[in-house]
């Protein structure tokens, strides 16, 4: 039921710079809901990366920034390392559905 | 600090009801909004509904008629109840809280549910 779109994977080497698109729509990102990123470990919780579009939690390494434009985000990993291998989600808010919504996901692969 | 931790059965028979409680310490449930979310064995993250202190809540419209959420601000904990229940159902629950700007900020470690007679 996801209703904002993301690659199902990305890769990249080891110090190299990787992004991730979530596409929505006018009834969530596009209707300036913000837009947020979560970090999934195997086998862990999800964890908040980015809030708020663009904001880093305490704790989150700047290698890690979000943007929005329209109704698309981007996550960047910049510098990236064998520890980021890991799933990722956006998410926001729908006004059509009334409540939450989150990306389909993508896996980043540390070559 | 802040910390969840879901509880409740890892085994539920078709047609019956799930039932989940979130334990929350290191924080007052009072002046917060709550969530659980579902992931499906290798899928993605899926809203099932959320509840404030004076127990407003607000439900994924897919499981409306099924859910029931509830919050018990003097034992803070909030419960989740899914009726009707199908394999479909199986998954890690997770409950969380709603922080900044209706991010998910702090989660506990899910709780795996599986369907199954």
């Amino acid at each position: 039921q996801s209703v904002l779109t993301q690659p199902p994977s990305v890769s990249g080497a080891p110090g190299q710079r990787v992004t991730i698109s979530c596409t929505g729509s006018s009834s969530n990102i596009g209707a300036a809901y913000v837009v947020h990123w979560y970090q999934q470990l195997p086998g862990t919780a999800p964890k908040l990366l980015i809030y708020g579009n663009s904001n880093r939690p305490s704790g989150v390494p700047d290698r890690f920034s979000g943007s929005k434009s329209g109704t698309s985000a981007s996550l960047a990993i910049t510098g990236l390392q064998a520890e980021d291998e890991a799933d990722y989600y956006c998410q926001s808010y729908d006004s059509r559905l009334s409540g939450y919504v989150f990306g389909t996901g993508t896996k980043v692969n540390v070559l | 600090q802040v910390q969840l931790q879901e509880s409740g059965p890892g085994l539920v028979k078709p047609s019956e009801t799930l039932s989940l409680t979130c334990t929350v310490s290191g924080v007052s449930i009072s002046g917060y909004y709550w969530i659980w979310i579902r992931q499906p064995p290798g899928k993605g993250l899926e809203w099932i509904g959320d509840i404030y202190d004076s127990g407003s809540t607000t439900y994924n419209p897919s499981l409306k008629s099924r859910v029931t959420i509830s919050v018990d601000t003097s034992k803070k904990h909030f419960s989740l109840k899914l009726s009707s229940v199908t394999a479909a159902d199986s998954g890690v629950y997770y409950c969380a809280r709603v922080g900044d700007g209706s991010s998910f900020d702090y989660w506990g470690q899910g709780t795996l549910v599986t369907v199954s007679s």
